[in-house]
C-alpha cells in the first residue's frame, strides 16, 4: 500500500539553524499539507500546498518557514532560522482530492520530531 | 477560537467494556467530522469520517449537529484499542483537529 514517508525521523538541531524537513507523498497526488504537534498540544495546520503554490497558511507559517517541491517527489518544509519553541512533530500529508471531498481521504507521514537546542 | 474539543487527555477502561471517547466543534458552517487514530509508533490514520456513516472495528460516531458534537463509540473495547484518537474538523480549506485522547484499554 502506498505511504507517505518523512525524513529524518528525528532532528536535532541548535537554535538559529537552519532545518529542512523532508516528505515525499503519495505518488499520485496533488495535494500536500504540513502540520505540527507540539508535545502534550492539538496537531496544528501549518500549510497546504496545490500546483506548485502555497494555497493556504496559517499564522503560525511566518516568514521563517517556506515550502518547496523541487523535483516532483519531494516536498520539504524548510525552516530558516529555528527558536525553542518550533520543537515539535511534524506531519505531512498528502490527498487526491480537496480533503473533505466525499470519500477522500488524507494520508500522514509518520512524521519528524525537531528538537531545538 | 477553538473549533474542536476532546475533553478527555485520558481516559482508560477495562476490556470488553463500553468506550466513548467525546468531541464538540465550534463551526457556523456545514460540518464535516472525522476521526484519526495514531498506535504506538505509527502515523495518524483515519478511522472513519460522519459522512460515510460507516462502523470501523466496531467504532461509530453520529454527528449530533443539536449539541455539536462527534462522540465516538464503541460498545466492547478491546486491547488493540489502546491508541490517541483525534477528532478533526473540515471546513472546506482547512483541518482542525482536537488535542486528542489517549486510550488505553486494561485487559
Amino acid at each position: 500500500e502506498p505511504e507517505v514517508t518523512q525524513t529524518p525521523s528525528h532532528q536535532v538541531t541548535q537554535m538559529g539553524q537552519e532545518v529542512i524537513l523532508r516528505c515525499v507523498p503519495i505518488s499520485n497526488h496533488l495535494y500536500f499539507y504540513w502540520y505540527r504537534q507540539i508535545l502534550g498540544q492539538k496537531v496544528e495546520f501549518l500549510v497546504s500546498f496545490y500546483n506548485n503554490e502555497i494555497s493556504e497558511k496559517s499564522e503560525i507559517f511566518d516568514d521563517q518557514f517556506s515550502v518547496e517541491r523541487p523535483d516532483g517527489s519531494n516536498f520539504t518544509l524548510k525552516i530558516r532560522s529555528t527558536k525553542l519553541e518550533d520543537s515539535a512533530m511534524y506531519f505531512c500529508a498528502s490527498s487526491d482530492l480537496i480533503w473533505g471531498q466525499q470519500n477522500t481521504e488524507a494520508f500522514f507521514g509518520q512524521g519528524t520530531r525537531l528538537t531545538v537546542v | 477560537a477553538q473549533r474542536v474539543t476532546q475533553p478527555e487527555k485520558l481516559l482508560s477502561v477495562f476490556k470488553g467494556a463500553p468506550v466513548e471517547l467525546k468531541c464538540n466543534y465550534s463551526y457556523s458552517g456545514s460540518p464535516e467530522l472525522f476521526w484519526y487514530v495514531q498506535y504506538s509508533r505509527q502515523r495518524l490514520q483515519l478511522l472513519l469520517r460522519h459522512i460515510s456513516r460507516e462502523s470501523i472495528k466496531g467504532f461509530t460516531a453520529d454527528l449530533n449537529k443539536g449539541e455539536t458534537s462527534f462522540h465516538l463509540k464503541k460498545p466492547f473495547a478491546q486491547e488493540e484499542d489502546s491508541a490517541m484518537y483525534y477528532c478533526a474538523l473540515n471546513t472546506g480549506n482547512q483541518f482542525y483537529f482536537g488535542t486528542g485522547t489517549s486510550l488505553t484499554v486494561i485487559p
